[in-house]
């Protein structure tokens, strides 16, 4: 039972690049989170996805889209990456179906530099 | 959307008893209170969460006033290796989560 993954670790990329950032849970939750995290900051909401089939916007979705490929697997894209998404960015789940209040199990991270 | 207020930073020693302190003056009925850890270089991880009054696990206890309005997280007897922050976070079935700036506790020998 790894959890949940994230790939790759770290990547760097030049302004303008494009990439997707994977994210895969084997705990079979329903709910699948993105957060970025800037230096000496907290957690920011980019998106989540309540259940398989649906996504929603967070705090800070510019710059981002997503994807809900099935229960296990949810994916965000950065379509013309800028310097000012270089951080660290978080996927978790949660077995809620959408209530934010159940406990949300977090993968290491994507290390993303954009120069 | 409620918001969170946490110290940035405290300093403990081994054995002593942590108290962090989060405020929370907008929060909803509907929501709740919930606490993460976090390490350097991983993702957060789950350590408590209430409603009201007290919540006790085996990590940490939880205390909420009548009001609601703030919550404090006990850490009891800490150890080198509870340095770390510590996120206050509230959230709803229905609203967005929103993470408190965190509280870096530093442990010392």
């Amino acid at each position: 039972n790894a959890g949940v993954t994230q790939t790759p670790k770290f990547q760097v990329l030049k302004t303008g690049q494009s990439m997707t950032l994977q994210c895969a849970q084997d705990m079979n939750h329903n709910s699948m989170y993105w957060y970025r995290q800037d230096p000496g900051m907290g957690l920011r909401l980019i998106y989540y996805s309540a259940s398989e089939g649906t996504t929603d916007k967070g705090e800070v979705p510019n710059g981002y889209n997503v994807s809900r490929l099935n229960k296990r697997e949810f994916s965000l894209r950065l379509e013309s990456a800028a310097p000012s998404q270089t951080s660290v960015y978080f996927c978790a789940s949660s077995d809620n179906g959408g209530a934010f209040q159940e406990t949300q199990y977090f993968g290491p991270g994507t290390r993303l530099l954009v120069l | 959307l409620a918001k969170t207020t946490q110290p940035i930073s405290m300093d403990s020693y081994e054995g002593q008893e942590v108290n962090i302190t989060c405020s929370h003056n907008n929060i909803a009925t509907n929501d709740y209170i919930t606490w993460y850890q976090q390490f350097p270089s991983q993702g957060p991880r789950f350590i408590i969460q209430g409603y009201k009054t007290k919540v006790t696990n085996e990590v940490a206890s939880l205390f909420i006033p009548a009001d609601r309005k703030s919550s404090t997280l006990s850490l009891p007897r800490v150890s080198l290796s509870d340095t770390a922050v510590y996120y206050c976070l509230v959230a709803s079935n229905t609203g967005k989560l929103i993470f408190g700036q965190g509280t870096t506790l530093q442990v010392k020998p």
